[in-house]
């Protein structure tokens, strides 16, 4: 079983609507990234969190640390905003020294139509 | 704003060359990883690298790969003898040191193809 699931893997949205992917994961972690890839590869990091809920213009990531659950909400969404996103949690270290190290879900590829 | 550099951008290699993949982390940094996606399928770990030693590494990251920090602003992985499972967009990362809160910077990556 992957530590870390998204869903949905696919999702197709009309330009203007609101979208949520979500992402749960099955360990301890100490922090959550949320990821965003474009179809050059290349990884920009959306947000990080460890509690609560963080806003950044039309993206707004909130975490439930009880429930081990992450949603991603985009609104307004824009073509621009196809892209992969990805979650990625920095599992916890109990007792030890954590370096880091993450550990990603498979991505939510999603496109968006005018 | 500060960046994390990869250089090459795509590396085409035969079987069983060595390449070696470099890196420019941001310049206050101190945590550096390494990660790869082969097509199509999600991002995996390699390894991790603090106070110039391996801090963490995974299975795949076997004695074909290795890494080091030459000097102060370069990071970088060989890959010994590459075979055709190598093929795979290699990510470096960076972080400033201390807390888990730290976020991680990626750098664009570099296409690998081993034919």
């Amino acid at each position: 079983k992957n530590e870390v699931e998204q869903s949905p893997q696919n999702l197709t949205a009309q330009e203007g609507e609101f979208i949520t992917i979500n992402c749960s994961y099955s360990v301890g972690i100490s922090a959550l990234h949320w990821l965003q890839q474009h179809p050059g590869g290349g990884i920009v990091s959306l947000f990080m969190l460890s509690s609560g809920k963080k806003k950044h213009g039309r993206l707004i990531a909130t975490i439930n640390i009880q429930e081990k659950h992450s949603s991603l909400h985009i609104t307004a969404s824009h073509p621009r905003d196809s892209a992969v996103y990805i979650c990625a949690v920095r599992v916890a270290n109990a007792g030890g020294t954590s370096y880091g190290k993450l550990t990603f879900g498979q991505g939510t590829i999603l496109t968006v139509h005018p | 704003e500060p960046e994390v550099t990869q250089t090459p951008s795509h590396q085409v290699t035969q079987m069983g060359q060595e390449v070696i993949l470099r890196c420019v982390p941001i310049s206050n940094h101190l945590y550096f990883y390494w990660y790869r996606q082969i097509l199509g399928q999600k991002v995996e770990f390699l390894v991790s690298f603090y106070n110039n030693e391996i801090s963490e590494k995974s299975e795949i990251f076997d004695d074909q790969f290795s890494v080091e920090r030459p000097d102060g602003s370069n990071f970088t992985l060989k890959i010994r003898s590459t075979k055709l499972e190598d093929s795979a967009m290699y990510f470096c990362a960076s972080r400033v040191a201390g807390g888990y809160y730290n976020e991680q910077f990626f750098g664009p990556g570099t296409r690998l193809t081993v034919l």
